[in-house]
């Protein structure tokens, strides 16, 4: 069964830290993977896109790697800002057929 | 240019009512997905629509849901004889072409809830 499973669920940072998040799928073969940002009550806004053959992935402050041999993904945001406070979510898209599957996410919290 | 717009952005129905919700593409975009969310869960694929076509329908419940792309006008996701289990929150998203290597366009989603 396809899945792409998140971790940590929450996580609690202060302002000007680092953080990294974890994601694990099972989709094979895919076609791309995808990280997105969720603020609350709103839709997800695209952060990053990584084809199977690439490894590495910035935008700004946010990078995302990718581990096809072990189906591992991070996202490594640097220098938290408060409004980086969202749920950011791992989607895969795989190869066949047109449905994205989606994590659960990671909810962030930054504070001052 | 405008992002993709939903409304209503918020939908209360009683059990067994109808629920609409629209979804207007950014311009140019002629392809359109419907996503639901359920409390504390992810994202999950229902149906793709390109305009009069159904492409992809493989994630819609077999009854009560019905989607539409027409020529002119909105998407609309059809929910008929709502049942609490339908609260939740529907998201379209939209992107000019229909392959993996097209973004998608989220838009600010439709609140369901049924009472």
């Amino acid at each position: 069964k396809n899945q792409v499973e998140q971790s940590p669920q929450s996580l609690i940072i202060l302002e000007g830290k680092n953080c990294t998040l974890q994601c694990n799928y099972t989709v094979s073969p895919f076609s791309n993977l995808r990280w997105y940002k969720q603020d609350t009550g709103r839709g997800p806004v695209s952060l990053t896109i990584m084809t199977f053959s690439e490894n590495t992935k910035s935008n700004g402050r946010y990078t995302a790697t990718l581990d096809a041999d072990t189906k591992q993904s991070s996202l490594h945001i640097t220098a938290s800002q408060l409004s980086d406070s969202a749920s950011y979510i791992c989607v895969v898209h795989p190869q066949a057929g047109t449905a994205l599957i989606f994590g659960k996410g990671t909810t962030l919290s930054v504070s001052s | 240019n405008a992002g993709v717009m939903q409304n209503p952005r918020h939908l209360v129905r009683r059990r067994g009512q109808e629920a609409r919700l629209r979804c207007s593409p950014m311009k140019g975009h002629s392809h359109v997905y419907w996503y639901r969310q359920l409390p504390e869960e992810g994202l999950k694929f229902m149906v793709y629509l390109q305009k009069e076509n159904i492409i992809d329908e493989s994630g819609m419940p077999k009854e009560r849901f019905s989607a539409e792309f027409p020529k002119e006008g909105p998407s609309i996701l059809r929910i008929q004889q709502v049942v609490r289990g339908d609260s939740a929150a529907y998201f379209c998203a939209s992107s000019p072409g229909g392959g993996p290597s097209y973004e998608q366009y989220f838009g600010p989603g439709t609140r369901l809830t049924v009472t």
